[in-house]
């Protein structure tokens, strides 16, 4: 049962066009969430957060959005450059209560291609 | 560069045996979570360990098991190895168990197990 869902494995935009990653959930315990990049031959490196009491995030090219009646978050690039071409990773985390943790659930990831 | 490093960046083994891998992780840290990814799937939670007892653990079953030391360094070992353990680990420090739930969390580059 995955409670985070990336549905596209893969998507294609033209330099210097938006680019949009879409990310689902189920769980509303979830109130915190992360996007990853991750490169071949390294680890996610982190890109940006938002926390379940906004609905919005910017940090520069990149802003996530989150609509949490509809269990719905999104990323948007813009401008999309060449060294945006990686696999991106939406996850999720509960908030902390203090007792055994259940570290970040992930998503399958989507493979994010910026064609020149 | 996150500062958290792990060993070896490739291992082969055969099904049936047993394998530890290693990570060290940024100074003062005193939180290390491990996690498996298989090939086409976002990163899977196995345990985490807080001041060197385990934490909280994913749904892993007990051949999978860790040890953290006092300096900084953790492992994660596997007994008797399955085809389906073929996957990259990765490790992932952080300041305290909190943190480990937010963008403090710094990943390895991993290490990519094939079991045959």
């Amino acid at each position: 049962d995955q409670q985070v869902k990336q549905n596209s494995p893969s998507l294609s935009v033209q330099e210097g066009r938006i680019s949009i990653l879409n990310c689902d959930y189920t769980n509303s315990m979830f109130d915190y969430f992360l996007w990853y990049k991750k490169y071949p031959a390294e680890g996610p490196t982190f890109l940006i957060s938002i926390s379940s009491i906004k609905d919005k995030n910017e940090d520069g090219r990149f802003t996530v959005f989150l609509n949490k009646s509809a269990k719905h978050l999104s990323l948007h690039i813009v401008p999309s450059q060449p060294g945006d071409s990686a696999v991106y990773f939406c996850a999720a985390s509960p908030p902390y209560s203090g007792g055994g943790a259940d570290g970040l659930t992930f998503g399958k990831g989507t493979h994010l291609i910026i064609q020149p | 560069e996150t500062g958290v490093t792990q060993s070896p960046t490739h291992l082969i083994k055969t099904r049936g045996q047993q394998v530890t891998l290693r990570c060290s992780s940024q100074s003062g840290h005193n939180t290390v979570s491990w996690y498996q990814q298989a090939l086409g799937q976002g990163p899977q939670f196995i345990f985490q360990y807080y001041r060197e007892e385990e934490n909280g653990r994913g749904n892993f079953p007990p051949r999978f098991s860790g040890l953290q030391f006092p300096n900084y360094s953790s492992e994660l070992n596997v007994n008797a190895l399955e085809l389906d353990d073929s996957a990259l680990y990765l490790c992932a420090s952080s300041l305290s168990i909190a943190a480990a739930l937010t963008d403090t969390q710094y990943f390895g580059p991993g290490t990519r197990l094939t079991v045959l």
